[in-house]
């Protein structure tokens, strides 16, 4: 089983629209949890990170599960300039040195 | 301005021939990495400083040597570079090494052995 594993997508959806995506990791001692954006050929950007309570940035929300080890991303009124490969991030010991990404998610938003 | 700059952008290179990607932060980062990323396989690291002379190997470390003489500077070195050696490099810096410090990167070296 992958550390980290995401639903690759493509996900089209259309303008306005909600769209969630979910991300399963296997360490159960994982410690922080964020979630970045890399557009096509690009370097990946911080979105958010992800609190155990669940945070909102704008029309982003993102939340954590420890019990079933999985963290949500949640986009509502979706716009064109969203799409892009969202990139689920687990840090396994508590350092940036152990940092583990997932595969990736891409959202196409169309007209 | 605030950035991770790495070069070359692209590289094309043969079987053999000793290359150094470079990576230059100025913000002063404790914390730098690098990462290849392969369709598939998500990014991966390969090494990694928690500052000044300290280096450690990541997940794929093999055919690559890294060091860091200076707090800015963290090059990544192929002295013997093969095809599986292609693929997009990413170099990365963080304030500190703790949990919830985010990574800033650069923008890419597309890497390609023949």
């Amino acid at each position: 089983r992958k550390e980290v594993e995401q639903d690759p997508g493509p996900f089209n959806v259309p303008e306005g629209a909600t769209v969630a995506f979910n991300c399963t990791y296997s360490n159960s001692a994982s410690q922080s949890f964020f979630w970045y954006r890399q557009d096509c050929r690009k370097e990946p950007k911080l979105l958010m990170s992800v609190y155990s309570s669940g945070n909102e940035d704008g029309r982003f929300t993102a939340q954590l599960n420890r019990a079933s080890q999985y963290i949500s991303l949640l986009i509502r009124d979706s716009k064109l300039s969203d799409s892009a490969t969202y990139l689920c991030v687990v840090n396994k010991n508590g350092t940036a040195s152990k940092l583990t990404f997932g595969t990736g998610t891409r959202l196409q938003v169309t007209l | 301005e605030a950035q991770v700059t790495q070069n070359p952008r692209y590289l094309i290179t043969v079987t053999g021939k000793k290359l150094t990607v470079t990576c230059s932060q100025n913000m002063n980062h404790e914390y730098m990495s690098w990462y290849r990323q392969d369709p598939g396989l998500g990014l991966r690291q390969i090494y990694y400083s928690m500052n000044v002379e300290v280096t450690d190997k990541g997940d794929v470390p093999e055919g690559y040597k890294v060091s860091r003489k200076e707090k800015r500077n963290f090059p990544l070195i192929l002295e013997s570079p093969s095809p599986n050696q292609t693929s997009l490099y990413f170099c990365a810096s963080s304030l500190w090494t703790g949990k919830n410090s985010p990574l800033h990167f650069g923008n890419g070296t597309r890497l390609t052995v023949t």
